[in-house]
């Protein structure tokens, strides 16, 4: 079993749509957890950060983790062409800078 | 926000010559860095920890005497592919840590060997 399970779809909805990523995990020990949008080509960029349980919300992106599932997700409101990317999430161990990545979940918003 | 640098963003070399990739971080020091391999449609696949000033830490099945990787300051760390195949060919990105903040990467080189 992996230590990081996401679903690499691809997903595609049509413009305004809201989108759901999803990410579980098995080691109970992650306490950061992340978001990636990796353009085509292009190396991840940074999209939320978060620590242990809770939401957090920056413009359209809303980051929840709840560590008592193991599940971690990524919404995306009004969704835009430009949000066509794949999404990593990804998490670490408190003390550790080594990162433990998804597979990926690419998507693509329809105009 | 914190900027990863890496260079060159593209790089074609014939079969048997070596290819070094340097990535910076240009706002922080990196205490540690990471090098990850991208093969199309997939995730990262980490090769190499490295930490300022000591030898790297290469992954199971990462050829460390193909990958050479140092990191001699805080804000430099360099990859050279040796010798380099066209099974080498591929998508190599770097991260910075200070590990006080989430990582942060380059933009990627795309590596083609003819």
């Amino acid at each position: 079993q992996k230590e990081v399970e996401q679903d690499p779809g691809p997903l595609s909805v049509p413009e305004g749509a809201i989108v759901s990523l999803n990410c579980t995990y098995s080691n109970s020990a992650f306490q950061y957890f992340m978001w990636y949008r990796q353009y085509s080509r292009k190396g991840p960029e940074l999209l939320m950060y978060t620590y242990s349980s809770g939401n957090k919300e920056d413009g359209r992106f809303t980051a929840q983790v709840d560590k008592s599932s193991k599940y971690i997700s990524l919404f995306i409101r009004d969704s835009q062409p430009s949000d066509s990317a794949t999404y990593l999430c990804a998490m670490r161990i408190a003390g550790a800078n080594n990162l433990f990545f998804g597979t990926g979940t690419r998507l693509t918003v329809i105009p | 926000g914190a900027v990863v640098s890496q260079h060159p963003s593209r790089v074609i070399c014939k079969s048997g010559t070596s290819v070094k990739i340097e990535c910076r971080s240009l706002d922080f020091q990196a205490t540690t860095m990471f090098w990850y391999r991208q093969f199309p449609k997939q995730s990262l696949m980490l090769m190499a920890t490295s930490n300022e000033g000591s030898k790297a830490t290469y992954e199971q099945g990462v050829e460390k005497d193909k990958f050479l990787i140092n990191h001699a300051s805080l804000t430099l760390s360099t990859l050279t592919v040796t010798s380099a195949h066209p099974e080498d060919s591929s998508f190599y990105i770097c991260s910075a840590s200070d590990s006080l903040s989430p990582l942060h990467f380059g933009n990627g080189t795309r590596l083609t060997v003819t």
